[in-house]
């Protein structure tokens, strides 16, 4: 069955630094996004992405933050200088087709350390 | 204001019992969606209910929706200690692609 993967499952960074956390959405998938869980607490939005172009972010989503889809397969979340609050699991998750309703799959996600 | 609010925070059953879980939010919708988060681990998604439904079946899970009241039931049937985990709803707001999830109810289900 067809999944969502991320690479790495574990980084840890220092504060300050730039991260790349990277995603391969299910290959026949049209919407692509990142979700992020702080330890304890819900799962929380972050960004949508749409014919090679952001559709809709929270207000979590800052300049710090932006997305990239390089090729046909990876999509991409990147960190320019990360704060200790972004340490949390970062999730991707893509959808299947143009109807509003439809099914999100996640990957595993990549838990970020930001020491 | 939160949206997707589930009860009871947490649940713990015999195996072989039923498990009941609800969700209560509070804007418009178009679909509503559950998922099963393994501890620390990634969200398995498990139904999607649209706003024009009423219930849901798919194995031992069913699902109820009802718009009028902004809430949604979860119930696994017959559980077992492997349905031991976290479940959180998520909807999905009318106009928009992102999906806002709930607190969640953790599930103990002990053999």
């Amino acid at each position: 069955e067809p999944e969502v993967t991320q690479t790495p499952s574990h980084q840890v960074t220092q504060m300050g630094q730039e991260v790349i956390l990277r995603c391969v959405p299910i290959s026949n998938h049209l919407y692509f996004y990142w979700y992020r869980q702080i330890l304890g607490q819900k799962v929380e939005f972050l960004v949508s992405f749409y014919n090679n172009e952001i559709s809709e972010k929270s207000e979590i989503f800052d300049d710090q933050f932006s997305v990239e889809r390089p090729d046909g397969s990876n999509f991409t979340l990147k960190i320019r200088s990360t704060k200790l609050e972004d340490s949390a699991m970062y999730f991707c998750a893509s959808s299947g087709d143009l109807r509003e309703a439809s099914e999100q799959f996640f990957g595993p996600g990549t838990r970020l350390t930001v020491l | 204001s939160q949206q997707g609010e589930e009860d009871p925070q947490a649940l713990s059953i015999q195996e072989g019992e039923n498990a009941t879980m609800n969700c209560s939010y509070k804007t418009s919708i178009n679909n509503l969606q559950w998922y099963r988060q393994n501890s620390g681990r990634g969200l398995v998604h498990l139904i999607l209910i649209r706003s024009n439904e009423r219930e849901k079946h798919s194995g031992r899970l069913r699902v109820t929706l009802d718009t009028s009241k902004k809430s949604s039931s979860l119930l696994i049937t017959a559980s077992r200690a492997a349905d031991t985990a976290s479940y959180f709803c998520a909807t999905g707001p009318w106009g928009f692609q992102k999906l806002v999830f709930g607190t969640g109810t953790r599930l103990l289900v002990s053999p």
